[in-house]
């Protein structure tokens, strides 16, 4: 069965100061990969996918994501944080025309 | 319209009864789902509907949850005498084509609050 975890619930950081979120996965076959972010009282939005291909993803709003597979591994990251990217954070696993799991989701929390 | 919608935002109930939850998608989508958000957890999948073909209900946690896609447009979602454990916010997305390949847009959600 296909899973993901992402180990940290809450993390703070400066603002301007850079930013990795974690998330693992679990998944028998070859991956399809996804960071989305959820704003208070918004829907869902996706920040970027990986399916193959280069494992450095670039994202909207200057997210970026690494593909590892030997450590099954999909670490999000952004250079310097912004007040507006206080958010909750989802990684999602999947694969060609499964459906989609996501994991617990990390609250961003940034501080000034 | 541009985006997925959801009605209600909001919904109160008490335990037993039943409610009814809307899904709008983006037109032309073919594919949609229906995920549930309880406090601090992540998405759980209910059910994903494709096109024309059966409809996959292997997340729906029991038979009093229950949903229907009219064609490619309005989809509705009904839980049947509420528990206390039906509180959530429950998501509805869709996508152009039903394959992980392609993005899922997101509704706002709607809340259940069963009392």
């Amino acid at each position: 069965a296909q899973s993901v975890t992402q180990p940290d619930i809450h993390i703070t950081v400066s603002e301007g100061a850079s930013l990795e979120l974690r998330c693992n996965y679990s998944y028998g076959a070859t991956p399809y990969l996804f960071w989305y972010v959820q704003s208070p009282g918004q829907g869902l939005q996706l920040l970027l996918k990986y399916f193959s291909g280069d494992t450095l993803v670039q994202g909207i709003k200057g997210f970026e994501a690494e593909f590892k597979r030997s450590q099954s591994s999909f670490n999000l990251r952004k250079p310097s944080v912004h007040w507006s990217d206080a958010a909750e954070y989802f990684c999602a696993v999947g694969g060609r025309y499964s459906t989609l799991t996501f994991g617990k989701g990390t609250m961003l929390l940034v501080s000034p | 319209g541009a985006g997925v919608s959801q009605s209600p935002s909001n919904k109160v109930t008490e335990k037993g009864k039943d409610v009814e939850l809307r899904c709008d998608p983006i037109s032309g989508h073919t594919a949609l789902y229906w995920y549930r958000q309880r406090l601090g957890q992540g998405l759980e999948f209910l059910i994903y509907f494709q096109g024309n073909s059966a409809p996959d209900k292997s997340g729906l946690p029991s038979d009093r949850f229950s949903a229907e896609r009219t064609g490619e447009s309005v989809s509705t979602l009904t839980i049947q005498r509420t528990q206390q454990e039906d509180s959530a916010v429950y998501l509805c997305a869709s996508s152009l084509v039903p394959a992980s390949t392609d993005t899922q847009y997101f509704g706002p959600g709607t809340r259940l609050t069963v009392l």
